[in-house]
Order: structure tokens, then C-alpha cells, then sequence
């Protein structure tokens, strides 16, 4: 069935720092891509998507390509801020008879210190 | 406009308890979905519903959980009786029409002890 991995944290970084949070997925046919983020004790809240090859989706300094010729989704800011610290899900919605369902990868906790 | 909401944010009740969470979606969207999310993974899917249709209950435990959506608004996710490993936070979510973005309530938190 349709499946995502991301790579598993925590990810501990300085504030002004690279990031990238790999992320890809199994899936039949199309899927739409997305990136959730959980800041500590809220609950999620979508930070970009695309739908469908090539597609680039961004909000708040972050970047996403959806790759479908290597199956990847990888999230990317050029420099983080101590408020980016959360947890990160890389998500796909299912095909077929699993459309619209979003299936998760299991997060990845980004810590950022000053 | 407000979100989805959930109530309560944070449940502790003994094994062998029922227990009930609430939920009431974005007004106008027309699908609703619970999902559970065990601590340190994502969030899977339980049951979505189309209106007042459970159009995808197959990860679902029926013997213990149940859920409703009466009047294809509000709903209930009902566990009865809860065991330790129910433990978790449960998340509501709802959609304009399913294959539209998805917005999640900020979850109710169980401890079962």
C-alpha cells in the first residue's frame, strides 16, 4: 500500500542554519504531497503541499519539490529561527479508494538553539 | 473563522472506562475524518466520513470503538472499554470534500492507567 519514510530525527540545529528533512513515498498513481508541521502541545497544521510533478510548494521560508521521478518530497529552509523548533510530518493522500485520506510519515523533531 | 474543535483536550480515566470524544468540524465541510496518533509516530487514519456516511472505517477496532456522526456535523469517537495501550492522542480533522485540504482540531489527549 501507499507508504511514506522521512528521515528520523531529532534533527538539532543552529539558529541560521541549512535544513533539509528528507521525505519519500510509495504510492499508486498521483498522489498529492504535503508537509504538516506540530509545534509542542497544538495540533497540526498544514505548511505546504503540491499536487502533482514539479510542483513546488512553499509558506514561511520553506520549500518543497514533489519529484516523481525519484519519489521524494524534501523539505529545505535556508535559514531556520529557534521558532521553527517542532515536529515535521511528511504526508500523501491516497489513490483509489484510500482518496483523500492523508497517510503520514512518523515525523521528524526539528530543534533549532540560538 | 474558527477551526475544528475537540473536547476534551485531556482525558485520564482508568482501563476498563468508557470514554467519549467530541469533535465539530469547520462549518461547511463536508468531511470528517478521526485519526489516532500514538506518541512518537505519525497520525493514522480510523474513520472518515462523507456527511453522515462512515465511507472508510477499516482500521477501525470495532470491537471496542465506535463512532457516530449524527446530523453529518458534529461527531463522537466513543472507546468503551479502554485499555492501556489506548493511550494516545486522538485527532479530528475535516475537508470541504474529500480530496481538499485537511484541517486538524489540536486532539484530545487519553492517558489510560
Amino acid at each position: 500500500g501507499d507508504s511514506v519514510t522521512q528521515m528520523e530525527g531529532p534533527v538539532t540545529l543552529s539558529e541560521e542554519a541549512f535544513l533539509t528533512i528528507n521525505c519519500t513515498y510509495t504510492a499508486t498513481g498521483y498522489p498529492s504531497l504535503f508537509w504538516y508541521v506540530q509545534y509542542p502541545g497544538e495540533g497540526l497544521q498544514l505548511l505546504l503541499k503540491a499536487t502533482k510533478a514539479d510542483d513546488k510548494g512553499s509558506n514561511k521560508g520553506f520549500e518543497a519539490t514533489y519529484r516523481k521521478e525519484t519519489t521524494s518530497f524534501h523539505l529545505e529552509k535556508g535559514s531556520v529561527q529557534v521558532s521553527d523548533s517542532a515536529v515535521y510530518f511528511c504526508a500523501l493522500t491516497g489513490y483509489g479508494g484510500s482518496q483523500g485520506n492523508l497517510i503520514f510519515g512518523k515525523g521528524t523533531k526539528l530543534s533549532v538553539k540560538p | 473563522e474558527a477551526g475544528v474543535v475537540q473536547s476534551p483536550r485531556y482525558k485520564i480515566i482508568e482501563k476498563k472506562q468508557p470514554v467519549a470524544f467530541w469533535c465539530n468540524p469547520i462549518s461547511g465541510h463536508n468531511t470528517l475524518y478521526w485519526y489516532l496518533q500514538n506518541l512518537g509516530q505519525g497520525p493514522e487514519l480510523l474513520i472518515r466520513y462523507e456527511n453522515e456516511e462512515a465511507v472508510d472505517d477499516s482500521q477501525l477496532p470495532k470491537d471496542r470503538f465506535s463512532a457516530e456522526r449524527l446530523k453529518g456535523v458534529d461527531s463522537t469517537l466513543k472507546i468503551q472499554p479502554a485499555e492501556l495501550g489506548d493511550s494516545a492522542v486522538y485527532l479530528c480533522a475535516s475537508s470541504p470534500d474529500a480530496g481538499n485540504t485537511i484541517y486538524f482540531g489540536e486532539g484530545s489527549w487519553l492517558t489510560v492507567v
